[in-house]
């Protein structure tokens, strides 16, 4: 029962370099959501995807672009790393239906130096 | 905007003492309500919710009353474990639908000692 899986689990990158990190879900859900967590200030929203072919900004997307070209998957790409990014990124997933849970996978830790 | 504020930690407390995390919220209409609990490493695991007006959310001993005269979600425990240390997170998805966001309070840890 895998849920939602993210790659890598652990990535350091140096300042300007690029990268995608991987989000796949199995359970058919229609939303799906990426989050970035600093220390002490909870998660914030960086884009969410209501369906295939459908993405939109959260609260935080400067510096990151995502697509959804299918329900399973959901990357998130960094072009121009900056220290600013350094964070732990969470990749979610939900039903569309109202008061349902999201789902969300182990994470990412990335370090920008 | 919607909000959520819950209490500042850490939170130490002894094996089998009572536990309340108190979380309040600032939104339109009626949100859903969500705590989440994240273990050492690991991502997010949903522990309990309520979607209306005072529903109680319950599981694995903790509970949480949606009480919308006070806008609050307070999360208790009536006798805590080691294995509950954790960080707890309240949360709100806006009763507007459409994308059911989460919006998350800061996240309050929890360390129970033997």
């Amino acid at each position: 029962n895998a849920g939602v899986t993210q790659t890598p689990k652990f990535r350091i990158l140096k300042i300007g370099q690029s990268m995608t990190l991987q989000c796949t879900q199995d359970m058919n859900h229609n939303y799906m959501y990426w989050y970035r967590q600093d220390p002490g200030m909870g998660l914030k929203l960086i884009y969410y995807s209501v369906g295939a072919g459908i993405t939109d900004k959260g609260e935080v997307p400067n510096g990151y672009n995502v697509s959804r070209s299918t329900t399973e998957d959901f990357p998130l790409r960094l072009e121009l790393a900056a220290p600013s990014q350094t964070s732990v990124y969470f990749c979610a997933s939900s039903y569309s239906i109202g008061g349902q849970p999201q789902h969300f996978g182990d994470g990412t830790r990335l370090s920008i130096l | 905007g919607d909000s959520v504020t819950q209490m500042e930690g850490p939170v130490t407390l002894s094996e089998e003492a009572f536990l309340t995390i108190n979380c309040t919220y600032t939104a339109t209409g009626y949100p859903s309500l969500f705590w989440y609990v994240q273990y050492p490493g690991e991502g997010l695991q949903l522990l309990l919710k309520a979607t209306k007006a005072d529903d109680k959310g319950s599981n694995k001993g903790f509970e949480a009353t949606y009480r919308k005269e006070t806008t609050s979600f307070h999360l208790e425990k009536g006798s805590v474990q080691v294995s509950d240390s954790a960080v707890y997170f309240c949360a709100l998805t806006p009763s507007q639908g459409g994308s059911e966001k989460l919006v998350f309070g800061k996240g309050t840890k929890l360390t129970v000692n033997p």
